[in-house]
Order: structure tokens, then sequence, then C-alpha cells
């Protein structure tokens, strides 16, 4: 029982390169998460999905778009890296939206030079 | 719209006295309060949670929180600090409408243990 894993640990990007940041859940939950942290900013929401078939913006969506490819998955997209988006990147599921405890995976380190 | 703010940056307290963080919270509904910890490149841990049962609640590894609607606080205290108690926590914030943003994070209170 894995809980939520996140793809890979580290990246580093050089600017306008692509990725995706991948997340996967055991807990058969059904909303999902993905945040950022900055320091000193806590975690902002930049997408989630309230159930499979669905996303929805969060506070900082600009320069991401994700992917609910099936209730276990949930990926992060960065079409053109920006230094702006040195981060660490936290995905977190929840049982359903709204007033529930979120698990989090262990996170993503990317750095964008 | 909800929000929720952390009053102190940084907590430093010497080993083995109690410990206070404290944090404020605003919301349109009745809400539910977490605290997180995080320590040094982890993922974040649930301490505990409130969702409208008991107002006092308690966590694990010795933490509590007392819900205190007229003051809209959420501190989070525990009697004896431990040096593995080092490390970074956030309140948060979710009103049980069902949020479209799902959680909402305070900034975060750098704990630190002094031996």
């Amino acid at each position: 029982n894995a809980g939520v894993t996140q793809t890979p640990k580290f990246q580093v990007l050089k600017t306008g390169q692509s990725m995706t940041l991948q997340c996967a859940q055991d807990m058969n939950h059904n909303s999902m998460y993905w945040y950022r942290q900055d320091p000193g900013m806590g975690l902002r929401l930049i997408y989630y999905s309230a159930s499979e078939g669905t996303t929805d913006k969060g506070e900082v969506p600009n320069g991401y778009n994700v992917s609910r490819l099936n209730k276990r998955e949930f990926s992060l997209r960065l079409e053109s890296a920006a230094p702006s988006q040195t981060s660490v990147y936290f995905c977190a599921t929840g049982r359903y939206r709204g007033n529930t405890e979120a698990f989090f995976g262990q996170g993503t380190r990317l750095t964008v030079v | 719209a909800q929000s929720v703010t952390q009053l102190d940056s940084h907590v430093s307290v010497s080993e083995g006295t109690p410990v206070l963080l404290r944090c404020n919270y605003s919301s349109s509904y009745s809400p539910s309060l977490f605290w997180y910890v995080q320590h040094p490149n982890k993922g974040l841990q649930l301490l505990l949670k409130y969702t409208s049962a008991a107002t006092l609640v308690k966590g694990i590894n010795g933490f509590e929180a007392e819900f205190k609607k007229s003051e809209t606080s959420f501190h989070l205290t525990k009697p004896s600090a431990h040096m593995s108690d080092a490390a970074e926590y956030f309140c948060v914030v979710s009103e049980s409408r069902g949020g479209a943003d799902g959680l909402t994070f305070g900034k975060g209170t750098h704990l630190i243990i002094q031996p």
C-alpha cells in the first residue's frame, strides 16, 4: 500500500523544455490535487480534480495543464518551463472534495535553469 | 472565501518547554481545520483535524489544538517539546460546503527546538 506516489523526485529543466509530473494513488480517493510549495508561501493549489473526468483551476494555474487519466492517476504538465516554475510540487488526494484531510506524496523538486 | 493566517513565521523553544503555534482563520461556512507537519525534504503529514465534533482535538506525537469560533482561532500546542518536533507546521482550512478549492494553507511556521 504505497499511498500517493510521485515521479520523478528531482528534475532539472532548461527554460522552454516541457515535462510531465506523474502522480498515482492506491487509496481509491475521488479527489486529487496538485500544489506547489515556495519558501514563505505555504502550499498553493495549481489544479484539482474532484472526480475522474473532471479538472478545475486552482489559485495558480498559469503555465500548467493537467490530465486525470483515470481514478488513480493525475498528471501535471509544464509545456514550456520558466524559471518562475522552480518549486517543489506535491500531489495530494482526498476521499471527496471539501472538508476532508488530504494525503500527500513525497514531492517533486523541480529546478528550471 | 476562506483564508488562514499563521501569526508567527518562526518559533523557537527549548527542549522540554511548551510549544504554541498560532493560527487564525476566516471562513464563510462551517470550516474544517487541520494542522500538518513537514519535516525537512519530506511530504506533509496530518497532525490533527477538527470537523465540528469536540472543540479540543488531540493529534499524534502529543500535539493538540482547540477550535475557538468566537476568536476564529485554532492554535496548536504541545506541553513539552522534543528535538524531533523541529519542522515546518501548516494550519489549513477547508469549508464544509465542499469548497471547489480543496484546502487553503497558511504560510507555515518553522519550529526550532533549542537543546
